[in-house]
Order: C-alpha cells, then sequence, then structure tokens
C-alpha cells in the first residue's frame, strides 16, 4: 500500500472558523510533511515532522497549527484563516527525513476561506 | 539558498515530436526528483535520481542527472496527448530535509 489519505478532500471555511485537514498514512514512513500550492505554482514547503516530532517550520503563521498524534497521522488545524490561505494543501511522507528516498504525496485538500 | 530553474515554463508541442525539459540547480545536491501532476490534482512521483550520470526511463519519457553541470533533463519521445500536464523537476539539500521545486513546465501535446 502506497497510498497517503487526506480528508476532507474540499473545504470552505469562513474567517472566523476553526477546522482541520487529516493526513494518514501507512507505508511506516518515519517522515511527514504539510505543503502548501497556489494555482499554477509549485508547492511550498509548509511543516516537516521526523519520528513524530516538528523538525521544519518554514516560518508558518501561527493561524496554522500542525500535529502529529502518531507515526501515521499528521493533522493541519487551522484557525482564523485569511482569504489568501486558500490553496492546495498536499501531506506527503517519505522514507527518511534527508529525504533520501521520494516523497509519496496525498491528493491534497483544497481549501477556500471566504 | 537552493534555487531550481526550469526551461521552459510553457511547452505547447504536437503529438509524435520529441522534446527535452531541463532542471538547473544552484547548489550541490545528489538526489533530484521529477513529478507530475494533472491539473487539479496531487503530485506523481515520476523519476528519482540519485547519483551523477543516472538516467531513468519510463515509457516515452527518460530523466537524466549531471550533478556535475547541476542539470537534470527530462527527454520526451514521440508525445502523445495523455502525456499533457505540469512536470515539477525537485532538488533535495545535500544536508537538511528540504525539497526545492521548480516553477513547473505547463507542457500541452495537440493531436
Amino acid at each position: 500500500d502506497t497510498e497517503v489519505t487526506q480528508t476532507p478532500k474540499h473545504l470552505v471555511m469562513g474567517m472566523t472558523n476553526k477546522k482541520s485537514l487529516k493526513c494518514e498514512q501507512h507505508m511506516g514512513h518515519r517522515a511527514m510533511y504539510w505543503y502548501k500550492q497556489k494555482a499554477k505554482k509549485p508547492p511550498e514547503l509548509m511543516f516537516v515532522y521526523s519520528y513524530e516530532k516538528l523538525s521544519i517550520n518554514e516560518s508558518v503563521p501561527s493561524r496554522f497549527s500542525p500535529e502529529c498524534p502518531n507515526s501515521s497521522l499528521l493533522n493541519l488545524h487551522l484557525h482564523a484563516l485569511q482569504p489568501e490561505d486558500s490553496a492546495l494543501y498536499l501531506c506527503a511522507s517519505s522514507t527518511r527525513q534527508m529525504n533520501t528516498g521520494e516523497l509519496f504525496f496525498g491528493e491534497g485538500s483544497r481549501l477556500t476561506v471566504l | 539558498e537552493l534555487k531550481v530553474e526550469q526551461n521552459p515554463l510553457f511547452l505547447s508541442m504536437q503529438e509524435g515530436k520529441n522534446y527535452t525539459i531541463y532542471c538547473n540547480y544552484s547548489t550541490t545536491s545528489d538526489r533530484l526528483y521529477w513529478y507530475r501532476q494533472d491539473p487539479g490534482k496531487s503530485l506523481e512521483s515520476l523519476f528519482v535520481l540519485l547519483s551523477n550520470g543516472a538516467v531513468k526511463q519510463e515509457g516515452r519519457l527518460m530523466a537524466s542527472l549531471d550533478t556535475k553541470a547541476r542539470l537534470s533533463t527530462l527527454h520526451i519521445t514521440a508525445a502523445v496527448h495523455d502525456l499533457s500536464a505540469t512536470y515539477f523537476c525537485a532538488v533535495g539539500e545535500t544536508s537538511g530535509s528540504r525539497l526545492t521545486f521548480g516553477e513547473g513546465t505547463q507542457l500541452t501535446v495537440n493531436p
């Protein structure tokens, strides 16, 4: 099984809402990632978790809060977002934090902030 | 800071033709990846290139890596419409876990 599963696939939220994006993988990967992708642009790294510990935060605003409850799950909690945060949010996993292995991406969660 | 440049950014080609997409990067790395993305979809891994001189082929696509020139190429042979997509190269830092993506090449193959 080489799948990374993300839910929900689509999310519409207001600027005062609190919501969460979820990501799950059962490949035994110990590194998990959140990327943000705007239309017609490359993915931008947001967070990296290695062995369930946050190892990289690319200066992401605190309205995005990641959480890694266990080695298979990764969440992204959203609160007080802005319309410019609307994007495709991609979760990925890899065999090692150092990226010697390829990244496996989920299908993404398309977020619209009204 | 690692910079990755792809060219061309837009490529319109006819079915049956050959073409090459180029990926240049600015600092030493021995890990380079090619991904495909269809509109509204996620990224699909195409090739993982981990050493100088690496060449990999899958169907009509062939990727190569020259770490001395800091250059990777993605060659398309006898293009078909199904290859229409955006192709990204991504380069891993020698130390650290960041993967830097190129801007992407939007490929359209016309009948």
